[in-house]
């Protein structure tokens, strides 16, 4: 009955590979997003989706390419992996009111990739 | 750059006593949240403060609000071996109509010390 989840916990994987990050949330909420947390805990925004729909695209290299196939997933795919892709991914969902500001955003327990 | 800035960056107490973390933000916002990580773990949500508010509490949490200082606290009073975490404020934009990010600070890791 997990809220927000996301596969594989843990990802180790050498430089040039591609690899995927699947979230699913169950909490019937229209907005996911993508965070990258770096070795610092700065935590930033990646991407958000909302009803599918691409809404926050924050300047994330376009080897980065995330998936909604619906509303309750939203799956990250990366290209030609490099060391500095090296991070804790976190998705997240929540459920917005446009013009009401953010609401509550519900995170997954993390993905923590490691590019050697 | 809308980012909230934390202070202290690190804070240690020992069990039982107040702990007092700090965020002051830049630009005018809808609402403030603050969220807690557990080592190795996601963010919770612990409290969302909208910006006609000024104090709002949760159990052992307080969290005040000044919008002129662009400011923002919170207060864990009885501190706990289990609040052992980093600390986040988050802020939402004035205006954003969700094609602005929640803007997250760089976090107080607090250690309370049984």
């Amino acid at each position: 009955d997990t809220a927000v989840s996301q596969t594989p916990k843990y990802l180790v994987t050498q430089m040039g590979n591609d690899k995927s990050i699947k979230c699913e949330q169950n909490l019937g909420h229209d907005t996911m997003y993508w965070y990258k947390q770096d070795s610092k805990k700065f935590l930033k925004i990646m991407f958000s989706y909302n009803n599918k729909e691409l809404i926050i695209n924050e300047t994330v290299p376009n080897r980065f390419s995330p998936k909604s196939p619906d509303k309750a997933h939203l799956n990250l795919h990366i290209n030609s992996l490099e060391l500095g892709d090296s991070a804790v991914y976190f998705c997240a969902s929540s459920q917005e009111e446009v013009g009401q500001g953010y609401n509550e955003q519900f995170f997954g327990p993390g993905t923590r990739l490691t590019v050697l | 750059s809308q980012q909230g800035e934390e202070d202290p960056q690190a804070l240690s107490i020992q069990e039982g006593e107040n702990a007092t973390m700090n965020c002051s933000y830049k630009t005018s916002i809808n609402n403030l949240q603050w969220y807690r990580q557990n080592s190795g773990r996601g963010l919770v949500h612990l409290i969302l403060i909208r910006s006609n508010e000024r104090e709002k509490h949760s159990g052992r949490l307080r969290v005040t609000l000044d919008t002129s200082k662009k400011s923002s606290s919170l207060l864990i009073t009885a501190s706990r071996a289990a609040d052992t975490a980093s600390y986040f404020c988050a802020t939402d934009a004035l205006g954003n109509s969700g094609n602005t990010p929640l803007v997250f600070g760089k976090g107080t890791r607090l250690s309370v010390i049984a």
